[in-house]
């Protein structure tokens, strides 16, 4: 089932702007995770922030968590041609804390494809 | 340090064959994945080991079985491969038994069925 989803499915800026992704969720979390995935390859994470955290820096990367309208935002500052990638949220859902991992477990959204123009 | 990889990088298979993807990971880690990827569906979960020697069923399991070999190796099945198995199949992997935490990715194999 997907929990998270991200916003919008496709983003092309210039080279040095800002670039903004959004993730929504449906159901409580324990934390929420960014990955992000070179055309062809496998996803790396990026960062995780805790439900109890509303905000987390990573040098050029700002993730924000708003648990009441169950949202997280991600932003790349200063991008840079090599930043071109599809960006997905991941979340683990707060039920799989006491199951040990069900099925749910970390569930990804469908990807923000950002495309950095030279 | 290899990370997680994955064999083979590359199959094709027809209606009914079956064969068997390979993941194993260097980095002692007790947690492996394997999670089905499809155009516009994002990952989803097929199987996963919390630790050596279990195995559970993720969000889609139907068509696929799966062997914790030991620490480090993880295989996914097809028995009997049908065309919607087409589709990118990563491993993953993290240190600790349960989800607080980061996953690591092998680079997918890439899986046709016709």
């Amino acid at each position: 089932s997907q929990q998270g989803e991200e916003d919008p499915q496709a983003l092309s800026i210039q080279e040095g702007e800002n670039a903004t992704m959004n993730c929504s969720y449906k159901t409580s979390i324990n934390n929420l995770q960014w990955y992000r995935q070179n055309s062809g390859r496998g996803l790396v994470h990026l960062i995780l922030i805790r439900s109890n955290e509303r905000e987390k820096h990573s040098g050029r990367l700002r993730v924000t968590l708003d648990t009441s309208k169950k949202s997280s935002s991600l932003l790349i500052t200063a991008s840079r041609a090599a930043d071109t990638a599809s960006y997905f949220c991941a979340t683990e859902n707060k039920a799989d804390m006491y199951s040990g991992g069900g099925a749910d477990g970390l569930t990804f959204g469908k990807g923000t494809h950002l495309i950095i123009q030279p | 340090n290899a990370g997680v990889t994955q064999t083979p990088k590359f199959q094709v298979l027809k209606t009914g064959q079956s064969m068997t993807l390979q993941c194993a990971q260097d980095m002692n880690h007790n947690s492996m994945y394997w999670y089905r990827q499809d155009p516009g569906m994002g990952l989803r979960l097929i199987y996963y080991s919390a630790s050596e020697g279990t195995t559970d069923k993720g969000e889609v399991p139907n068509g696929y079985n799966v062997s914790r070999l030991n620490k480090r190796e993880f295989s996914l099945r097809l028995e009997s491969a049908a065309p919607s198995q087409t589709s990118v199949y990563f491993c993953a992997s993290s240190k600790d038994r349960g989800w607080a935490g980061e996953l690591f990715f092998g680079e997918g194999s890439r899986l046709t069925v016709l």
